[in-house]
């Protein structure tokens, strides 16, 4: 139990151009879902925590008009990077935490995007 | 706000070994705590968690940590480790009250090479 996956797993797009990565939780509820960036040989560091009909929560330092985050169900989130540079090219991650129970996120494996 | 360090960037260890990774959190209240497992390229596998309780938790492959209050740490053991285990593993600590209620803050992560 307790799956979360990511689509695409990897994307190369144009600089300047939008992508959307999709997020699920496919045997649970999740009525927040996180999303995370991590760099070559970094740790994870947390962007927006998104909670389902509601606007997401941004970290410091996020732009919110770059990197369009909707949570329109409690199965699903998507994280769109708007008009896309390289150095937006980085590993994405999200996580998923139960509609009721301990408090533990889930994981999904990550969406590698490269904007050349 | 809550912060973690994991000193140890890279250990070697040979196969059959016994392990220990550390961690150093700072919060302040009772954290939650996690350890992780990321394969290169995936996303992060949950090992074990702390939440309250028993302060030695055991996790899933044959991992075990020790919270220990007075030392803010909670450290990583395995008695014999496996080639498999190769990864690289990251301590975090969860908000467990407040605004951050949830959040989670990553380690800089510590690679395990292992060696035949």
């Amino acid at each position: 139990g307790a799956v979360v996956s990511q689509h695409p797993s990897w994307v190369i797009c144009k600089s300047g151009t939008s992508v959307k990565i999709e997020c699920r939780s496919l045997d649970f509820q999740a009525t927040t879902m996180f999303w995370y960036r991590q760099f070559p040989k970094q740790s994870l560091m947390l962007m927006a925590t998104s909670n389902e009909g509601s606007k997401a929560t941004y970290e410091q330092g996020v732009e919110k008009d770059k990197f369009l985050i909707n949570h329109a169900s409690l199965t699903l989130s998507t994280l769109t990077v708007t008009s896309a540079h390289p150095e937006d090219s980085s590993f994405y991650i999200c996580s998923a935490r139960r509609l009721a129970g301990l408090e533990t996120q889930y994981f999904g494996p990550g969406t590698r995007l490269l904007v050349l | 706000a809550q912060s973690v360090t994991q000193p140890d960037i890279h250990i070697t260890v040979s196969e059959g070994a016994s392990l220990e990774l550390r961690c150093n959190y700072s919060y302040g209240a009772t954290p939650y705590l996690f350890w992780y497992v990321q394969s290169p390229g995936q996303g992060l596998q949950l090992l074990l968690k702390y939440f309250s309780g028993d302060t030695l938790v055991q996790g899933i492959k044959g991992f075990e940590a020790e919270f220990k209050r007075s030392q803010s740490s909670f450290n990583l053991r395995k008695p014999s480790v496996h080639w498999s285990d190769a990864a690289e593993y990251f301590c975090a600590v969860g908000a467990s009250r407040g605004t951050s209620y949830g959040k989670l803050t990553f380690g800089q992560g510590t690679i395990l090479t292992v060696h035949p």
